[in-house]
């Protein structure tokens, strides 16, 4: 099963809007980390937050990881049409460089 | 730099036939994945190399799957004979030495196999 999962599955808002994602999981990890992928393409590293982190800050990026939750939270602040794509949370356990991936946001940003 | 790169971008094969998908990872990179993704199953993990060597083939779906690394700029996965639910979009990654925390991972283009 799907180590990570993602809320809500699909998201749509209005450009300049934030936009804010939830992953959650199940086991211990080493870090966390989040991924964009655009329709038709390769998966693209955003942020990875570690395990003694709790925030972490990337321009318009904002992850939190709450370990005793098991859960982390995206945010994207004033958000562009350009952010349209599927996030990913992906957790790494044991070494650190297995990913297991969630199943990801939809997320839409309409003009 | 490149990037990763795979080859073909694309892949239209009848069932039992043989496929084979390629990927060059980042120079200096010394991990490698390869992953497959669906919309059933979603982006699963198929096995990776450190060093050219398996570590963990754990994700292979079964034994008509195989995959090389012969050396550090070159990798293959292989299905043989392919069937039509092997229909997906397969990506290959690299991320450099992983140390303790490990760390991020970059993604090809991907290969969109078609099998009829």
């Amino acid at each position: 099963s799907q180590q990570g999962e993602e809320d809500p599955q699909a998201l749509s808002i209005q450009e300049g809007e934030n936009a804010t994602m939830n992953c959650s999981y199940k086991t211990s990890i080493n870090n966390l980390q989040w991924y964009r992928q655009n329709s038709g393409r390769g998966l693209v590293h955003l942020i990875l937050i570690r395990s003694n982190e709790r925030e972490k800050h990337s321009g318009r990026l904002r992850v939190t990881l709450d370990t005793s939750k098991k859960s982390s939270s995206l945010l994207i602040t004033a958000s562009r049409a350009a952010d349209t794509a599927s996030y990913f949370c992906a957790t790494a356990t044991g070494g650190g460089n297995k990913l297991t991936f969630g199943t990801g946001t939809q997320l839409k940003v309409e003009l | 730099d490149a990037g990763v790169i795979q080859s073909p971008r694309h892949e239209v094969t009848e069932m039992g036939q043989e496929v084979t998908l390629r990927c060059k990872p980042i120079s200096g990179h010394d991990y490698l994945f390869w992953y497959r993704q669906t919309m059933m199953r979603g982006l699963e993990l198929l096995i990776y190399f450190n060093n050219n060597v398996p570590i963990d083939d754990s994700g292979m779906p079964e034994d008509r799957f195989s995959a090389k690394m012969p050396n550090a700029s070159f990798s293959t996965l292989k299905i043989q004979p392919s069937e039509p639910r092997d229909s997906a979009v397969y990506f290959c990654a690299s991320s450099s030495h992983g140390g303790q925390g490990g760390y991020e991972q970059y993604f090809g283009p991907g290969t969109r196999l078609t099998v009829t």
